[in-house]
């Protein structure tokens, strides 16, 4: 099956800095998700990003799927960013499940 | 709107026993999956439904089952629980065939299952 490798796996940030996070995939992906999982569990989708750049307010995301990989930029990070971040594929024609990377753990400091 | 809602939140049980976790669809949205997390790790996927069928599954044991009812929601079964079974347990929404079985998915806040 599908191989999604994230790194860094850990980050700690002061408050106020840039990261960017990387997902590689080890095939072709018809879609791809970036989420945040918050302390308490839940997965928070940032991104739905097959292919092509998107911005969310500080969060942006870039997916270059010809070369198997994802970028999710943080800007100005604040101390609620922190988390892990999680990029998920789907692959496969008519495939039904989302493969996880194993996450990258952000800690934001003040 | 409401999201994803998952049934209880927190749940204790003893090794050997059953255990039944539900959760309930984005209105309009006829997939559901489950995944499994243990800590340190991402989400494991167990099973996808859609219209009542089984679509998927994931490489678990026969232990685990799952089913989706016809307001779409859908139950996660699992017997024999094991010590190993101890995990945050996932649902996912999505819109399903109709928009493609790749459309984005959206999660439930989890219910974390201990077994002591």
């Amino acid at each position: 099956g599908i191989q999604v490798e994230q790194s860094p796996p850990d980050l700690i940030l002061q408050e106020g800095a840039n990261s960017t996070l990387r997902c590689n995939f080890s095939d072709s992906v018809n879609n791809l998700q970036w989420f945040h999982q918050n302390p308490w569990g839940q997965l928070i989708n940032l991104f739905y990003i097959p292919s092509g750049t998107k911005q969310n307010g500080r969060l942006s995301a870039t997916t270059v799927a010809t070369e198997r990989y994802s970028l999710l930029y943080i800007s100005s990070s604040q101390t609620t960013d922190s988390g892990v971040y999680f990029c998920a594929v789907y692959s496969g024609a008519g495939s039904y499940q989302l493969t996880f990377g194993k996450g990258t753990k952000l800690s934001v400091i003040p | 709107d409401a999201g994803v809602t998952q049934s209880p939140t927190h749940l204790i049980k003893t090794r050997g026993q059953h255990v039944t976790l539900r959760c309930s669809p984005i209105s309009g949205h006829k997939s559901v999956s489950w995944y499994q997390q243990v800590l340190g790790q991402g989400p494991q996927f167990i099973f996808q439904y859609y219209e009542k069928e089984e679509r998927g599954r994931g490489n678990f044991p026969d232990r685990f089952s799952a089913r989706q009812f016809p307001n779409y929601s859908s139950e996660l079964n699992v017997n024999a629980l094991l010590l190993g079974d101890s995990a945050l347990y996932l649902c996912a929404s999505s819109p399903g065939r109709t928009g493609g079985w790749n459309t984005e998915a959206f999660f439930g806040q989890g219910t974390r299952l201990t077994v002591v």
